[in-house]
This record gives C-alpha cells, structure tokens and sequence, in this order.
C-alpha cells in the first residue's frame, strides 16, 4: 500500500495523559500537513512541513501540541496534558510540489483520539 | 481570509437520479485552486478535483462533472445517476495556488443515496 499511513487508528486516552501520532507519508512527497476534524465539521488545519522543515502552525495548535518531521520522512503529533476538548479525528496529508501536482493533498485514514 | 460554504447541510435521492452539490468560496486571492473530496463511511478523505482558477473550463469524469463559475464564486458538483455507493460526506476546499498552501474546508454535505 503506498498511500498515507497513520498509527494508530484510535486511541483512548484519560484527561491529562500524553499522546502521540504517527503518519507516514507517501514516499518523496515533499509536503506534510496535520488537520484536525470534529464531529460534523470540515478538516481544520493545524500544521505543515516543507521536507524537515515546520514552515506554519495554526493558532488552533496551543502550546500542549508539538509536530515533528525528523529527516523529512515520518512525522509525528504529540499532544501533552490532554483535555476533553481534544477528542477528535487526527488526519495527516501529503503532498509533491510540482506543476502538475500542486498541493492535490492525499489523506490518511486519520486517528481517532477520544480523551475521557 | 479565505472562506467556503456549503449550505446543503443533507441531501437525500434516489438512486439513479442526478444531484449537485452546491459550493459557494470567499477569497482575496487573485489565483486560487479548489478541490472537492469525498468522504466515505469508511472515514477516508478521498481527493476527486483540484480546479486552478484560472481555468473555468467545466470539467467531467465518468459520472462526476464541475461547473466552476468565477463569477459568482461557486464551484459545484453534480453526479449524474447517482448510485448507493456514492452515499458518503462531500467537503469542497480552497486554497492559494503559490506558498503556504493550507486546505480551508467548507463543513460538507453529507449524500444519501436509497435503493
């Protein structure tokens, strides 16, 4: 399979723990960014990397939220302290910059996350 | 600020008939790209289009066409004999076409579609 792969695909968690995602992209798409979707809403961005590098955050993402992409590969979304207000489908994208592709972002099937 | 609405919160039909979704955006960008994605049961955001605006030629594939109307800032969708397979929740998005380039997403309409 070689499209977007998040892991895990739900997580149940207690207020106040900490949580991390994964998402692997599609290999040599250059861009990757984390949404964040509630229950009957459209995907919210929350942020983006350029190969390694973080080039914007949402002001959605409060400081409890860190977002890494180590060697422009993987990334992963960690969010400390959680609250209830966090439970929601995590959805990571990808995308390669070129002419003929410009931002189509490819999704990954998301990771529930439901803070108890 | 970039904005997209869609005012069809549901739209239910029978198979075999056709439906169009209705998308209205709010933009200040002189060049823009728009998509459509459907988003099955499943959970799975799957990509369908992306239109650069500067190209209002309509598109079709298959069943699915896009009528893109600069005017009056829309970007609609129609299936045409819809089938139970395409019951699924369908988002349209904006973009810029140069630099950052977040997807804003409108709140979708979810389709249903009986037998």
């Amino acid at each position: 399979d070689t499209g977007v792969s998040q892991d895990p695909r739900h997580k149940i968690t207690k207020r106040g723990q900490n949580v991390t995602f994964r998402c692997d992209p599609i290999s040599e798409h250059n861009r990757l960014y984390w949404y964040r979707q509630t229950l009957g809403q459209g995907p919210e961005f929350l942020t983006y990397f350029q190969n390694e590098a973080q080039l914007e955050k949402s002001r959605l993402l409060s400081d409890r939220f860190s977002a890494e992409r180590p060697k422009g590969s993987f990334s992963t979304l960690e969010i400390q302290r959680t609250e209830q207000g966090d439970s929601a489908m995590y959805l990571c994208a990808s995308s390669l910059e070129t002419r003929q592709t410009s931002n189509e972002q490819f999704f990954g099937p998301g990771t529930r996350l439901t803070v108890l | 600020a970039q904005k997209v609405t869609q005012a069809q919160t549901e739209i239910s039909v029978v198979e075999k008939e056709d439906v169009t979704l209705d998308c209205v955006y709010e933009t200040r960008d002189t060049t823009y790209y728009l998509f459509w994605y459907k988003q099955p049961p499943s959970g799975e955001l799957v990509f369908l289009i992306r239109r650069n605006s500067f190209d209002e030629q309509n598109e079709i594939s298959g069943r699915y066409s896009w009528n893109f109307q600069k005017s009056t800032s829309s970007f609609n969708f129609t299936i045409t004999a819809s089938q139970v397979v395409d019951s699924a929740v369908y988002f349209c998005a904006l973009s810029r076409n140069t630099g950052f380039q977040k997807l804003v997403f409108g709140t979708g309409t979810r389709l249903l579609v009986s037998p």
